[in-house]
């Protein structure tokens, strides 16, 4: 399966811990985005990258969040001392284009903060 | 800043009737996306409209951008049990102009 994969597909951790979510897009693919959904609502903006280059960060995210795309291909989305409202569904998405092409995402990883 | 909305925000059809969902901005969008969402899955694209007035057809499905390209509209026909899901359009803007945001979204459900 050459889709976008996100690891892990389930996280459950308690209030205050940090965690890290991985992406691996498709092959290639030169952005990759991250979005977060909420039962009911539509998936936030969080964050883009091009290649290595973090463009665009949703402020949505408080210091806590931080995202990394070191080598052009996965990217980590980390979350630092966790909190309820942090829990949701953590979608990551990859284009090949750089002019605003199809969205390809992956599975997701679900977070729940006790 | 650039606003869009997605509506209705739900649905709720019998089977082989017609469904629509529309998205409307207050500025002029350079393209935009449809996207279907399953109850448990990710969004799977649908297509993408560029062209002022453009109109595509898939199967019972049509697409259209407005004139003005403000608006757009995503329109089945004859709906079946299949097309349960939430309906997305998505839009490009942000300061780097790559930023790509979800409408609120449509619930539709359809009654066998």
């Amino acid at each position: 399966d050459t889709g976008v994969s996100q690891d892990p597909r389930h996280k459950i951790t308690k209030r205050g811990q940090n965690v890290t979510f991985r992406c691996d897009p498709i092959s290639e693919h030169n952005r990759l985005y991250w979005y977060r959904q909420t039962l009911g609502q539509g998936p936030e903006f969080l964050t883009y990258f091009q290649n290595e280059a973090q463009l665009e960060k949703s402020r949505l995210l408080s210091d806590r969040f931080s995202a990394e795309r070191p080598k052009g291909s996965f990217s980590t989305l980390e979350i630092q001392r966790t909190e309820q409202g942090d829990s949701a569904m953590y979608l990551c998405a990859s284009s090949r284009r750089n002019d605003l092409g199809e969205l390809f995402f992956g599975e997701g990883s679900r977070l729940t903060v006790l | 800043g650039q606003q869009v909305m997605q509506i209705p925000q739900y649905q709720h059809v019998q089977e082989g009737e017609d469904f629509t969902t529309y998205c409307n901005s207050s500025t002029t969008l350079s393209n935009i996306q449809w996207y279907k969402q399953r109850p448990g899955g990710h969004p799977v694209f649908l297509i993408q409209l560029v062209k002022s007035g453009e109109v595509k057809k898939q199967k019972r499905l049509t697409f259209q951008f407005g004139e003005a390209k403000k608006n757009s509209s995503l329109h089945i026909t004859a709906t079946q049990t299949t097309d349960v899901g939430t309906y997305f359009c998505i839009y490009a803007g942000g300061t780097s102009y790559g930023k790509l945001t979800f409408g609120q979204g449509t619930i539709l459900t359809v009654h066998p």
